[in-house]
């Protein structure tokens, strides 16, 4: 049971280049969830998914695009990368939402764009 | 607007107690997370609270009072490992967590 996984790691980009996050969970979670951290701020929720082929929009979605088309697997896309996004990322996943309901995250990517 | 606000960093000694603040104001409010994060690592689940109170789990202890929107987060028995930033999250009214800061706890030998 590996819980949440992320990958990759570690990535550094230039400005303009494109990558795909990918987050897979195996506790047969409903929610998943992308966010970013950065320096001195809270957590803050890029996109998020109820389901199985949905998405929604979360606090910062601007540069980013999601999908989720297969339940284990939420993918976080950078079109067009810019040193703004420089950042870790987190994926998380949980069973409900809201109260009574723990996200549980993966280990976070580091991200650098140059 | 939502808010949540706790102190930046807190130092405290081996062995002691140390409380965490934490103020909240959001819309649609059901009940507030806190969460543990090693440097370098992920945010792991330390507890919820619903109702207004202490619910207690072995040296971690968190309050809530739902009135004066606050709550604290009390480790007993501080150890080295305990050294780590501790986050605040409360619900808004689309069930999403608005996440504080967080607030750096360095333990001293």
């Amino acid at each position: 049971n590996a819980g949440v996984t992320q990958t990759p790691k570690f990535r550094v980009l230039k400005t303009g280049q494109s990558m795909t996050l990918l987050c897979a969970q195996d506790m047969n979670h409903e929610y998943m969830y992308w966010y970013r951290q950065d320096p001195g701020m809270g957590l803050r929720l890029i996109h998020y998914s109820v389901g199985e082929g949905t998405t929604a929009k979360g606090e910062v979605p601007d540069g980013y695009n999601v999908s989720r088309l297969k339940k284990q697997n939420f993918l976080l896309g950078l079109e067009s990368a810019a040193p703004s996004q420089t950042s870790v990322y987190f994926c998380a996943s949980s069973q409900g939402q809201g109260i009574y309901n723990e996200q549980f995250f993966g280990p976070g990517t580091r991200l650098t764009v140059l | 607007g939502q808010n949540i606000d706790q102190p930046t960093e807190m130092t405290a000694t081996e062995g002691a107690i140390v409380q965490i603040n934490c103020t909240y104001q959001t819309s649609g409010f059901n009940g507030l997370f806190w969460y543990q994060q090693h440097a370098g690592e992920a945010p792991t689940f330390l507890s919820y609270n619903v109702l207004d109170g202490l619910e207690e789990k072995g040296r971690f202890s968190s309050f809530l009072s739902r009135s004066k929107g606050y709550s604290y987060l009390l480790l007993k028995e501080l150890q080295m490992k305990d050294s780590a930033s501790y986050l605040c999250a409360a619900t808004d009214s689309n069930y999403q967590l608005i996440w504080g800061a967080g607030t750096k706890l360095i333990i001293k030998p």
